[in-house]
């Protein structure tokens, strides 16, 4: 079942703006990742943080848990044109490593 | 990282046949998954595939639906039988907890897919 629920669904900005995309919940975790996945293609994993950590960073990624309110935030910053994609959370059910993905973000990047 | 790899990349194909989805991982990994993406939709879960032993199935899938194998440490396929256009869908493999060791064992790393379309 899906666990995850991003936010906003649909994101538009300008080239070199930041982008924030959020993903709530419900059960516990080990462990949250994100992936992108551009046009339909396979998934690329960008980031995992684990339930102890509380921020890490990728490049121009940053991601943060706060597992008191079992949320997730994703920041891409200096956005690029090739940055558009669908962003999608994932967490684990502490039984495992099978993952339950949200419904995803869709992020445009306009020139 | 791993390397993953599915043939066919897409099909077309006709109600009532089957079509059989092959994923090959360039390193030995513990655990391989199925998902299945629906149109404009996110991933969910079909099974998890056990090298040796009976696929776990997620609530919805069967294995007369959607049998797998999976019988070594590199290797899996599903079998979408009896297909009706409400399959029409990517299907995606994932590894993760690569043998040859290294940080981020639950990194779960994807295949590009393969595109079905049920006429």
């Amino acid at each position: 079942s899906q666990q995850g629920e991003e936010d906003p669904q649909a994101l538009s900005i300008q080239e070199g703006e930041n982008a924030t995309m959020n993903c709530s919940y419900k059960t516990s975790i080990n462990n949250l990742q994100w992936y992108r996945q551009n046009s339909g293609r396979g998934l690329v994993h960008l980031i995992l943080i684990r339930s102890n950590e509380r921020e890490k960073h990728s490049g121009r990624l940053r991601v943060t848990l706060d597992t008191s309110k079992k949320s997730s935030s994703l920041l891409i910053t200096a956005s690029r044109a090739a940055d558009t994609a669908s962003y999608f959370c994932a967490t684990d059910e502490n039984s495992g490593y099978a993952l339950n993905f949200g419904k995803g973000t869709s992020l445009l990047v306009t020139p | 990282s791993a390397v993953i790899s599915q043939k066919p990349s897409r099909d077309i194909c006709q109600r009532g046949t089957s079509l059989t989805i092959q994923c090959q991982v360039d390193s030995q990994v513990t655990m391989m998954f199925w998902y299945r993406q629906q149109p404009g939709q996110s991933l969910t879960l079909i099974a998890t595939a056990n090298q040796g032993s009976e696929a776990t199935y997620e609530s919805g899938f069967v294995i007369d639906k959607f049998p797998i194998s999976r019988p070594n440490l590199t290797f899996s396929t599903l079998t979408v039988s009896n297909m009706s256009p409400e399959d029409s869908s990517i299907y995606l493999c994932s590894v993760a907890g690569l043998l040859a060791g290294g940080p981020g064992q639950e990194t779960q790393y994807f295949g590009p897919g393969t595109r079905l379309l049920v006429l």
